[in-house]
């Protein structure tokens, strides 16, 4: 079983839909988790960390349940933009490697 | 903000051949590089770690002999590919950690065997 596990792909929306990413993870012990983006092979960039507590970003939102060990993000309003792979990531312990989900295309068409 | 210079972008080689893959950080010091692969619709896999001043620590499977890492400064970590084969081509990223800007990633290098 892999570390992170994503929800399979692609996520083919229209414009202004809200589509919905679900991760799991193995490690119990955790602990950092985030939403990473990654456009066409280039370089990861930071979408959001996530916290137990959920956190939102604009049109975006990040939950964390550790008890069940899953991760979500909800993105409103989709734009064309928002086209790109999503990377779920957790860190099991500050300055050790992240580890990354295989990742969820979402492609948004108007 | 904190930035990791990567180079080549892109390189393409011949079979047998060696590539080497430079990572510097630019303004801060990286005691730390990790350093990733990965295949089309694959994860980023975790290579090995490299810190300065003393041997890489390599992932189960991955071949030391074939990809040796150096980190002979705290601005520099190299990565050289020996004797690559087709199945080495592969995109391939570098990754500093612990910064106050989080983990800060290099712009990758895509590396095509022929």
């Amino acid at each position: 079983r892999k570390e992170v596990e994503q929800d399979p792909g692609p996520f083919n929306v229209p414009e202004g839909a809200t589509v919905a990413f679900n991760c799991t993870y193995s490690n119990s012990a955790s602990q950092s988790f985030f939403w990473y983006r990654q456009d066409c092979r280039k370089e990861p960039k930071l979408l959001m960390s996530v916290y137990s507590s959920g956190n939102e970003d604009g049109r975006f939102t990040a939950q964390l349940n550790r008890a069940s060990q899953y991760i979500s993000l909800l993105i409103r309003d989709s734009k064309l933009s928002d086209s790109a792979t999503y990377l779920c990531v957790v860190n099991r312990q500050a300055g050790t490697a992240l580890i990354f989900g295989k990742g969820t295309t979402l492609s948004v068409s108007s | 903000g904190a930035v990791v210079s990567q180079h080549p972008s892109w390189v393409i080689c011949k079979s047998g051949t060696s590539v080497k893959i430079e990572c510097r950080s630019l303004d801060f010091q990286a005691t730390t590089m990790f350093w990733y692969r990965q295949f089309p619709k694959q994860s980023l896999m975790l290579m090995a770690t490299s810190n300065e001043g003393s041997k890489a620590t390599y992932e189960q499977g991955v071949e030391k002999d074939k990809f040796l890492i150096n980190h002979a400064s705290l601005t520099l970590s190299t990565l050289t590919v020996t004797s690559a084969h087709p199945e080495d081509s592969s995109f391939y990223i570098c990754s500093a950690p612990g910064t106050s800007y989080g983990y800060t990633f290099g712009s990758g290098t895509r590396l095509t065997v022929v």
